[in-house]
């Protein structure tokens, strides 16, 4: 089955500086990769995701990048503001059979004012 | 916000008592999730349901079981609470199973304490 790692489990910054959390993944098959934030007491909500047809995607500040033969993404967040302080997953999935992702661990991301 | 609902939001149960979580989704969507979340662990699939009766298990599925009698309500049960499942439960729905881009929307979750 599919295998997602993800780096760093913690990643401090300070305000205005940018962030990134990578992850790669197992399976040649997968071809879908959503980004997940979690705020403290709260469940996971969709920010961003990308399709493998496509190398970048971009929304305001936050960007997501896939290099399917390294088999690697990762998210890009700049400018960092305080309520960016939040836990980010990231997941794989293919459109083989069921849509069940697979999560990576889990980035907490902690923006210093 | 998804219209999911879980209940209750936060319990404290003793070891060896059985343990109802309930999801109820507005949305009419057909696959429905438990997750459980630890820290370390990430976000672990318990169990999931892709229709009314239709389920199967996850990477962790010991120690639980789950029902879907109408579309909109997913039920976890726990048979005999252990202090290993303390955890954090979550549901989430997506509106189809097969093919990519088909976003999951996660419940608030349920705080669940085995004492």
């Amino acid at each position: 089955g599919e295998n997602v790692e993800q780096h760093p489990s913690t990643l401090s910054v300070q305000e205005g500086d940018s962030a990134v959390i990578k992850c790669t993944y197992s399976d040649s098959a997968s071809n879908y990769f959503p980004w997940y934030k979690q705020e403290l007491g709260k469940g996971p909500q969709l920010i961003i995701d990308i399709r493998s047809n496509v190398g970048e995607k971009k929304d305001q500040r936050i960007a997501v990048t896939l290099n399917k033969t390294a088999k690697h993404f990762s998210l890009h967040i700049t400018e960092t503001q305080p309520e960016d302080s939040a836990v980010y997953f990231c997941a794989a999935s293919s459109s083989g059979g069921s849509y069940i992702p697979t999560f990576g661990r889990g980035t907490s991301l902690i923006v210093h004012p | 916000d998804a219209g999911i609902t879980q209940s209750p939001r936060h319990k404290v149960t003793e070891t060896g008592t059985p343990v109802t979580l309930r999801c109820h989704q507005t949305e009419n969507h057909r696959y429905m999730y438990w997750y459980r979340q630890d820290p370390g662990h990430g976000l672990r699939l318990i169990h999931y349901s892709y229709g009314v009766k239709d389920t199967d298990k996850g990477e962790v599925s010991d120690g639980y079981s789950v029902s879907r009698s109408k579309t909109e309500d997913f039920l976890l049960t726990l048979e005999s609470a252990t202090s290993s499942q303390t955890s954090v439960y979550f549901c989430a729905i997506s509106e189809t199973g097969s093919g990519s881009g088909n976003t999951i929307y996660f419940g608030e979750g349920s705080w669940l304490t085995v004492v």
